[in-house]
C-alpha cells in the first residue's frame, strides 16, 4: 500500500533558526513529489516540486531533497520568519496511474 | 493571469441535497484535479482529468459522486443525495500536464446539516 508520512505533525520554532520537516514514502517508484504550504482557510500554494532524477531543488531560503533508496524526501527552511508559519503538505506522483498522494502536513509555527 | 478559480467559496446544504461545485483552471492547463480535504487532513485525491476525460476517477468515494469537464475547461463536480460525511473543503487544482507542477484553488467548504 502506498502511504506518505510526515512527521512531526506540529513543530514550534523561534524566528532565525533553521528547520528540517520530513517526509517518508513507503513506495519508492515515484514520478516526481511536490511540496506545499498551506495558510489557515487559503488553498495549497507549490513551493518545489522535484523529478524522480533529480536529488534537490532549491528556491530563496527553501531546500527540499529527495532520496528515493530509504524513502524519504526533507524540506529545509533557512532562517526562518514568523511569515513561514503555515502548514507544509508534501505530495507523492505515482508512475502507475498517475496516482497522487499527500501527507498529513506539518503545521509549523515560527514565533517572533 | 488569473488563478485557479472555484466557486462557492462556501455551501451549506441539507442532508439529501444534490450540489454542484465549479473549478475554473488556468487556461492552458490540460489537467485538471478534484481533491477533498477534512480538517487536520491532507487533501484526499478524488478525480483527475486530462483534457475532456476523467483520466483516472479511482478517488471518488462512491457513485453519488461524479465530475464533467465537457469543453477541457471548467469542470464541475456533483455530489447526490449529500451526507453529512461530504461535508468538507473540496480543492481543485490544474497543471500544464499530466504530473506536472499543480496550482490550486481557494477551495469550496462544503458543509451538509
Amino acid at each position: 500500500k502506498q502511504e506518505v508520512t510526515q512527521i512531526p505533525a506540529a513543530l514550534s520554532v523561534p524566528e532565525g533558526e533553521n528547520l528540517v520537516l520530513n517526509c517518508s514514502f513507503t513506495d519508492s517508484a515515484i514520478y516526481n513529489l511536490q511540496w506545499f504550504r498551506q495558510d489557515p482557510g487559503k488553498g495549497l500554494t507549490s513551493l518545489l516540486l522535484i523529478q524522480s532524477s533529480q536529488r534537490e531543488q532549491t528556491s530563496g531560503r527553501l531546500n527540499a531533497s529527495l532520496d528515493k533508496s530509504s524513502g524519504r524526501s526533507t524540506l529545509y527552511i533557512a532562517a526562518s520568519q514568523p511569515g513561514d508559519s503555515a502548514t507544509y503538505l508534501c505530495q507523492m506522483i505515482y508512475n502507475q496511474g498517475g496516482k497522487l498522494i499527500f501527507g498529513q502536513g506539518t503545521e509549523l509555527s515560527v514565533k517572533p | 493571469g488569473a488563478g485557479v478559480s472555484q466557486t462557492p467559496s462556501n455551501k451549506v446544504t441539507e442532508k439529501g441535497k444534490y450540489v454542484e461545485l465549479r473549478c475554473d483552471p488556468i487556461s492552458g492547463h490540460t489537467a485538471l484535479y478534484w481533491y477533498r480535504q477534512s480538517l487536520g487532513q491532507g487533501p484526499e485525491f478524488l478525480i483527475y482529468f486530462q483534457g475532456t476525460g476523467a483520466a483516472d476517477d479511482s478517488g471518488l468515494p462512491n457513485d453519488r459522486f461524479f465530475a464533467v469537464r465537457p469543453e477541457g475547461s471548467v469542470s464541475t463536480l456533483k455530489i447526490q443525495r449529500t451526507e453529512r460525511g461530504d461535508s468538507a473543503v473540496y480543492l481543485c487544482a490544474s497543471s500544464f500536464g499530466p504530473n506536472n507542477e499543480q496550482f490550486f484553488g481557494p477551495g469550496t467548504r462544503l458543509t451538509v446539516l
